[in-house]
């Protein structure tokens, strides 16, 4: 039979409103966490990162926020344009020295004119 | 500067077919990574090496996935043979050893038939 592909989460937004994307990591043990853009036909390109000591970390455009005790982490993209548009992803690295970076399924963001 | 780069971009192959991608890292990056991606299993880490040494290859399907780092600029991944189960984009990524984040190549798109 014909088999069922992933089925991406999806946000849609207006262009120039807020935007926050979230994401449930698995690992307690986590300690460092990346969010990176796909967009169509690119490899994943880095976003911004954080540490666990750190709960909050501001970029340009872009805040994520670290939850460790429900372990939660979010993407939040100030006034969206529609280069915005793509697909984010969350992922997690485990322990010092460790370097597999595990990801999340990712999120479908569309900036709406 | 230039990125990751990988080549071909597009592969189209016949089941049953040796396939070989190829992957040049950023300069003065000494760990390299390959990802699949697909529709149904999203990113998945198949291997990765440290200054050329294979480190962790767990994620490599079966003894048909064949990977190489025989100098810090260049690695390949092989397929022998090929299967159209193997269909999916593989990435290449490079970072430092004790550094972070990952940067990846715009992938290769497989196809097998």
């Amino acid at each position: 039979g014909e088999s069922v592909g992933l089925h991406l989460p999806t946000l849609s937004v207006q262009e120039g409103d807020n935007s926050i994307i979230n994401c449930a990591y698995s690992n307690s043990a986590s300690d460092y966490f990346i969010w990176y853009k796909q967009e169509s036909g690119k490899g994943p390109q880095f976003i911004i990162d954080i540490r666990s000591n750190m709960d909050k970390r501001q970029g340009q455009r872009v805040t994520v926020l670290l939850n460790k005790t429900v372990k939660h982490l979010s993407l939040q993209i100030a006034a969206t344009q529609p280069g915005d548009s793509a697909v984010y992803f969350c992922a997690e690295k485990s322990g010092q020295g460790a370097q597999k970076l595990v990801f999340g399924q990712g999120t479908r963001l569309t900036i709406n004119p | 500067d230039a990125g990751v780069i990988q080549s071909p971009r597009h592969e189209v192959t016949e089941m049953g077919q040796e396939v070989t991608l190829r992957c040049k890292p950023i300069s003065g990056h000494n760990s390299l990574f390959w990802y699949r991606q697909t529709m149904m299993r999203g990113l998945e880490l198949l291997i990765y090496f440290n200054n050329n040494v294979p480190i962790d290859d767990s994620g490599m399907p079966e003894d048909r996935f064949s990977a190489k780092m025989p100098n810090a600029s260049f690695s390949t991944l092989k397929i022998q043979p090929s299967e159209p189960r193997d269909s999916a984009v593989y990435f290449c990524a490079s970072s430092t050893v004790k550094s972070s984040p990952l940067h990846f190549g715009n992938g290769t798109r497989l196809t097998v038939t």
